[in-house]
């Protein structure tokens, strides 16, 4: 059972261009929101994380759009560069338990062309 | 520091072998865990380990047996490798024990079962 629904599976945009990768979910229990960054032969690594109480979160050019009444969360990269490119995974997790037990959507694989 | 170093990096094996995944930390972190990455389905958590000498089944741990030797490690058997045990394996760490913990990953194990 797919908890995190993320789209698209993959994405090709324009240098300077924004990217936008969206995620749902269903289980209403879910309180932490992060974005992984996966570059090829490496292991995935925290980009970016939002928690339910905010609306919209914002690190340089990452931002976290996250809309509770819809059970959305999105991640807008702004002015989007060839390093960006990577595969991007949106997770989620529920406040029980001693470990961060993370629900990772099925991952986004960005292009970015000069 | 190195973070979180995985052994082997790729290894091949026939259906009904066994073997050992290692993994370890020298973050001093509290919490470990082994998931698993399948095209089109994300990273699922195997197993994971909140605190030194503590284990827990996650979503897919059926065919997987872990050890937390120590706090620094935490080991991943296959006991009679399957061909749908064909993965990228990445071991992960979290300082905290807590749902929001951000996991640091090593660079993943690439299985191949013939």
């Amino acid at each position: 059972q797919q908890q995190v629904k993320q789209s698209p599976q993959s994405l090709i945009v324009q240098k300077g261009g924004i990217s936008i990768i969206n995620c749902a979910y269903e289980n209403t229990a879910f309180d932490y929101f992060p974005w992984y960054q996966q570059f090829p032969g490496k292991g995935p690594a925290l980009l970016i994380a939002i928690r339910p109480d905010v609306s919209e979160k914002k690190e340089g050019r990452f931002t976290i759009s996250f809309n509770k009444s819809a059970k959305q969360f999105s991640l807008h990269i702004m002015d989007s560069q060839p390093g960006d490119s990577a595969t991007y995974f949106c997770a989620a997790s529920i406040p029980s338990g001693t470990a961060s037990k993370l629900t990772f959507g099925t991952g986004t694989r960005l292009q970015v062309t000069l | 520091n190195a973070g979180v170093t995985q052994t082997p990096k790729f290894q091949v094996l026939k259906t009904g072998q066994s073997m050992t995944l290692q993994c370890a930390q020298d973050m001093n972190h509290n919490s470990m865990y082994w998931y698993r990455q399948d095209p089109g389905m994300g990273l699922r958590l195997i197993y994971y380990s909140a605190s030194e000498g503590t284990t827990d089944k996650g979503e897919v741990p059926n065919g997987y047996n872990v050890s937390r030797l120590n706090k620094r490690e935490f080991s991943l058997r296959l006991e009679s490798a399957a061909p749908s045990q064909t993965s990228v394996y990445f071991c992960a760490s979290s300082e905290w024990s807590s749902y929001n913990s951000p996991l640091h990953f090593g660079n993943g194990t690439r299985l191949t079962v013939t």
